[in-house]
């Protein structure tokens, strides 16, 4: 099947720096691809919608300057976390569609971010 | 807008028994897909099923199931034989096709599975 990877699976970081995810789609072609944001033992939250070659969307409530999205190609959207602060510690999940049905999801493995 | 609801923020399963994680959900749109999604303690989504709302069968994968009811607007899973593998977070998830709405998933807020020994 479809595969996507993310990486780093996890990153601790001082309270300031910017931190970038990058997700990949390994064996397809990903158009668009999704941000998810979850917390412990929540549900995933879409953050955006990542489109090659064009501005991300982003879902409500979602700081556009503070999580910057950029998919410059068709395997590769990355994340950047800028000026991270503790409440911007979570884990991070990339989506991608592909897949044997229309528009099927594959999920990254997740980045769990920890700002100290 | 979409909502996917799960009633059932923890189950328990014997080892090599049934067990069904129910999940209802509510849209105003005529064309949408149902999926289901594993999340082990690693983090990890796997994809288990998915149902689109005009299929007439309901879909199977292995020992995975759902149990689609369009009338009730319920898409439950059904997990035959447990196997200690089997324990992790369930997400139940919905897309719609329409508009704005076109791949992006909404989630339920999961249901934890215990099987035991």
């Amino acid at each position: 099947g479809a595969v996507v990877s993310q990486h780093p699976s996890w990153v601790i970081c001082k309270s300031g720096t910017s931190v970038k995810i990058e997700c990949r789609s390994l064996d397809f072609q990903a158009t668009t691809m999704f941000w998810y944001r979850q917390f412990p033992k929540q549900s995933l939250m879409l953050m955006a919608t990542s489109n090659e070659g064009s501005k991300a969307t982003y879902e409500q409530g979602v700081e556009k300057d503070k999580f910057l999205i950029n998919h410059a190609s068709l395997t590769l959207s990355t994340l950047t976390v800028t000026s991270a602060h503790p409440e911007d510690s979570s884990f991070y999940i990339c989506s991608a569609r592909g897949g044997r049905y229309t528009g099927e999801l594959f999920f990254g493995e997740g980045s769990r971010l920890t700002v100290l | 807008a979409q909502k996917i609801t799960q009633t059932q923020p923890g189950m328990f399963v014997q080892e090599k028994e049934a067990v069904t994680l129910d999940c209802t959900y509510d849209t105003s749109d005529q064309s949408y897909g149902l999926f289901w999604y594993k999340q082990p303690s690693s983090g990890e989504m796997i994809f288990l099923i998915y149902q689109g709302s005009y299929d007439e069968q309901n879909a199977t994968e292995g020992r995975y199931s759902l149990n689609f009811q369009k009338a009730r607007k319920s898409a439950n899973l059904v997990i035959s034989a447990s196997q200690l593998g089997d324990s992790a977070m369930y997400f139940c998830a919905m897309r719609g096709y329409s508009g704005g709405s076109n791949y992006k998933l909404t989630f339920g807020k999961g249901t934890l599975l215990t099987v035991n020994p």
